[in-house]
């Protein structure tokens, strides 16, 4: 059980717009910024977003992100067969039983 | 250019201990935190431990006391010892570097990371 709750599936045709939902609690989303990872099966995970909506040189403005109290969001627009992939939500938790960061437990986004 | 390199990975019985190894290059290694990331077999994301650049260190509840991460900086690499290994702690194990966000606060992100190491424990 993870942390963070994100829909382990989302699903779009190329060109459209998927969302993909993030809930936390106080002591993670409400308290730190969030970031978005893409993986893809065997291969080093990358930032898409940080601290909320923030995007990384070289990461294309289709991708962005926004949060809300204790809930973020990853929004793909003009979707491409490319994006398939997993997508995970990251914070750093201040958890007074251990700090550290928390993921959430990925969502896997199907291209049609 | 930036990289982590990951070694170490291996399969070891229940019980046992294995020392994971990850290099760093192409950034001044001592002004970052860094971590240890793992992914099990059909599973998501899950982070393993921190070590800050003044030595603390930060474990999930599942390693803690048994796992630890260190660093050398004159080798410019961190470890993660583990030991009384689990079958749960099979996965991939990635190395990965925390930046910080440029605001007033010390607020960090997960900005790099390696391709990864595989640990089995099986019997």
């Amino acid at each position: 059980q993870s942390v963070l709750t994100q829909p382990p599936s989302a699903s779009g045709t190329p060109g459209q717009r998927v969302t993909i939902s993030c809930s936390g609690g106080s002591s993670n989303i409400g308290s730190n910024p969030v970031n978005w990872y893409q993986h893809l099966p065997g291969t080093a995970p990358k930032v898409l977003i940080y601290s909320n909506n923030q995007r990384p040189s070289g990461v294309p403005d289709r991708f962005s992100g926004s949060k809300s109290g204790t809930s973020a969001s990853l929004a793909i627009s003009g979707l491409q067969s490319e994006d398939e992939a997993d997508y995970y939500c990251a914070a750093w938790d201040d958890s007074l039983n251990g700090p550290g960061w928390v993921f959430g437990g990925g969502t896997k986004l199907t291209v049609l | 250019e930036v990289q982590l390199v990951e070694s170490g990975g291996d399969v070891v019985q229940p019980g046992g201990s294995l020392r994971l190894s990850c290099a760093a290059s192409g950034f001044p290694f001592s002004t970052y935190s860094m971590n240890w990331v793992r992914q099990a077999p059909g599973k998501g994301l899950e982070w393993v431990a921190n070590i800050k650049q003044d030595g603390r260190e930060y474990y999930v509840d599942s390693v803690r006391g048994r796992f630890t991460i260190s660093r050398d900086y004159a080798k410019r690499s961190i470890y993660l010892q583990m030991n009384t290994m689990r079958v749960e702690d099979t996965a991939v194990y990635y190395c990965a570097r925390e930046r910080r966000i440029p605001t007033p606060i010390n607020y960090y992100y997960i900005d790099v990371w390696g391709q990864g190491t595989t640990v089995t424990v099986s019997s």
